[in-house]
């Protein structure tokens, strides 16, 4: 695809439930990004692949948070038994690069958990 | 604590001024710089990177970098009302791939 995607784009969620969320990066970027964006803040970092291998996880929250890219295309978010806390934007970003440069960021899911 | 400042503004400036965004940095490791700029209910969109001390130019926009003092700033010339946004100013912690990213200045250029 010409960007990178994310699915989908609204996610309403009862506390507890599990919800996951998609990011279909930029065909052949090899970093992809999560991160978490709350009102009003700019976004902080939660997780980073090379290719299919998860090199960083330092920045999820708690163990409730899961993220894989199994063949190294397309990622997953997975947030189980969600709280109130975790209301926010997720943003997926991809770089073609290896590092952080030149990240091309998807639209984001806005997750609303009631 | 923070790694990156900005003020969260909102910073108004008359269409055709120069706007000036500025922001500060704790992690002296930190090598490279980033601006960002986010419409409302958008994703960021990378505007400038600079790596190096002193300015990078590109179009209207101007980035200058000085890590002795740990400061980034951004300089839009002949503002207009589509530069309306919010610009995060983000610099690549020690990890070397993670970004570092402040709040964000709103940024409002009246017509």
């Amino acid at each position: 695809g010409a960007g990178v995607s994310q699915s989908p784009r609204y996610k309403v969620a009862k506390r507890g439930q599990d919800v996951a969320l998609r990011c279909d990066p930029i065909s052949g970027h090899v970093s992809l990004f999560w991160y978490q964006q709350a009102l009003g803040q700019g976004p902080e970092f939660l997780t980073y692949f090379q290719n299919e291998a998860q090199l960083d996880k330092s920045g999820l929250p708690s163990d409730r948070f899961f993220a894989e890219r199994p063949e190294g295309s397309v990622s997953t978010l997975k947030i189980q038994r969600t709280q109130q806390e975790d209301s926010a934007v997720y943003l997926c970003a991809s770089s073609f690069r290896t590092g952080g440069e030149k990240l091309f960021f998807g639209s984001g899911t806005q997750l609303s958990v009631l | 604590q923070k790694e990156v400042e900005q003020n969260s503004g909102p910073l108004s400036v008359p269409e055709g001024a120069i706007a000036s965004l500025n922001c500060t940095y704790s992690d002296r490791g930190s090598q490279s710089f980033f601006w960002y700029r986010q419409y409302s209910g958008k994703s960021p969109e990378l505007i400038m990177s600079i790596y190096s001390n002193g300015d990078k130019e590109d179009g209207r926009f101007t980035a200058q970098l000085n890590k002795a003092s740990q400061y980034v700033s951004l300089l839009i010339r002949d503002s207009q009302p589509s530069d309306s946004a919010t610009y995060l100013c983000a610099a690549e912690g020690n990890s070397g791939y993670a970004l570092n990213f402040g709040k964000g200045t709103s940024l409002l250029v009246t017509p």
